[in-house]
């Protein structure tokens, strides 16, 4: 099994501060690599799929990068909405979610 | 955008089974996979299986293998999980989610729709 490490496991950011959350793959997964946030009692809610596209609808502060195995989600300026649990997916094989990232308030 | 419209909460005692349904519309049944993904309370993400209704096939993860049956009904765009021998540790949220049968245009699998998620309660 592919495994997914994310790091930090939670972070307190202000309105306005660019945050980066990191995501491992324990081998290679090329850019089968999508990111969603959850909101407290909310499904999950797809950002980015293939390491950096922009789902539909999303804003663009919200951006998606790869080196090798490592992938980072960043939210350029973070907003008031953003504040969620943050979950890395791979789909290179069966489906396999990461530990999640708690964004909260500072 | 398809609409994912799932059962409602139930409460189920040790060593019962539950089975939960999610309604597809907006989309082409056939042509989508469907997962089923759980949350235990204030915990990540776990894929439990999907199930491609085209071919009828379904594939689970080993934690659930024996216990979890995924299936589908086309006639009505419903796919269904039923899980078995529950226990209080399967006390959690269940969610269904749909990717694309053989990927995006490019591809790429991941999980554009999910249902509302159903609260699933085992206790005895």
């Amino acid at each position: 099994d592919i495994q997914m490490t994310q790091s930090p496991s939670s972070l307190s950011a202000s309105v306005g501060d660019r945050v980066t959350i990191t995501c491992r793959a324990s081998q290679s997964i090329s850019t089968y690599l999508n990111w969603y946030q959850q909101k407290p009692g909310k499904a999950p809610k797809l950002l980015i799929y293939a390491a950096s596209s922009l789902q539909s609808g999303v804003p663009s502060r919200f951006s998606g990068s790869r080196s090798g195995t490592e992938f980072t989600l960043t939210i350029s300026s973070l907003q008031p909405e953003d504040f969620a649990t943050y979950y890395c997916q791979q789909s290179y094989t069966t489906p396999h979610f990461g530990p999640g990232t708690k964004v909260n308030i500072k | 955008q398809v609409q994912l419209v799932q059962s409602g909460a139930e409460v189920r005692k040790p060593g019962s089974s539950v089975k939960v349904s999610c309604k597809a519309s907006g989309g082409t049944f056939s042509s989508y996979v469907f997962s089923w993904v759980r949350q235990a309370p204030g915990q990540g993400l776990e894929w439990m299986g999907g199930i491609i209704p085209m071919f009828d096939t379904a594939t689970y993860a080993q934690n659930f293998q024996g216990r979890v049956t995924i299936t589908a009904d086309e006639s009505t765009s419903t796919a269904y999980m039923e899980l078995s021998s529950l226990r209080s540790e399967d006390t959690a949220v269940y969610y269904c989610a749909r990717e694309d049968l053989g990927g995006d245009s490019t591809g790429y699998y991941y999980f554009p729709d999910w249902g509302q998620g159903t609260l699933i309660t085992v206790s005895s």
